[in-house]
């Protein structure tokens, strides 16, 4: 079983949809991360979160601690939001701080 | 502008050469990781290190080497031992205070024929 596990896989939907995208994992945990990656194949962090909720524009980012959950939400979707998301949990690893464990992504399409 | 910079973006070599991936920040951040990314998986941790002249191995370290002779600079060599080297390589850097929140390049697509 992966430690980070993301739903769903693939996600399409039209445009001024509400999305939500899931992780779960089973590691413990210093944070967060909710990554964007574009067709280009570069990468930009969302949101780092270790409780709570956190919003930037249409997007929102909330975590459980207890459950080992966190969703990431789009609102009012547009295709320029189209990109694979990424969740990746920031664990300790043979003592050096900050590395992460990656989802596999969720490639999401939004269609006009 | 601050940030990460990888080249070249995409590069080709034939099965038995060695290859070395460029990766350079002026955030002025101690710590440089680097990824593979295949289809279908999550991104896997290759090497990373916190400090010059010191790194250490990630999960899939074997094929591969690195070195860390300045903070801005961590390239990353993929040797002919590395059995399927074909991949999208991410290079990405984080301070060692606060958040430690990590910071992407725009990644290297490597083919091996």
């Amino acid at each position: 079983k992966n430690e980070v596990e993301q739903s769903p896989q693939n996600l399409t939907a039209q445009e001024g949809e509400f999305i939500t995208i899931n992780c779960s994992y089973s590691v413990g945990i210093s944070a967060l991360h909710w990554l964007q990656q574009h067709p280009g194949g570069g990468i930009v962090s969302l949101f780092m979160l270790s409780s709570g909720k956190k919003k930037h524009g249409r997007l929102i980012a909330t975590i459980n601690i207890q459950e080992k959950h966190s969703s990431l939400h789009i609102t009012a979707s547009h295709p320029r939001d189209s990109a694979v998301y990424i969740c990746a949990a920031k664990v300790y690893y043979g003592g050096s701080q900050g590395n992460l464990i990656f989802g596999k992504g969720t490639k999401l399409s939004v269609k006009p | 502008d601050g940030g990460i910079t990888q080249s070249p973006k995409y590069l080709f070599r034939k099965e038995g050469q060695n290859v070395t991936l460029s990766c350079e920040q002026n955030l002025n951040h101690d710590a440089m990781y680097w990824y593979r990314q295949d289809p279908g998986q999550g991104l896997r941790l290759i090497y990373y290190s916190q400090i010059v002249n010191d790194f250490q191995k990630g999960d899939i370290a074997e094929g591969y080497s690195v070195s860390r002779e300045k903070k801005e600079s961590f390239p990353l060599t993929v040797t002919s031992a590395q059995k399927n080297p074909t991949a999208f390589y991410l290079c990405a850097s984080s301070s060692l205070q606060g958040s430690y929140e990590q910071y992407f390049g725009p990644g290297t697509r490597l083919t091996v024929t």
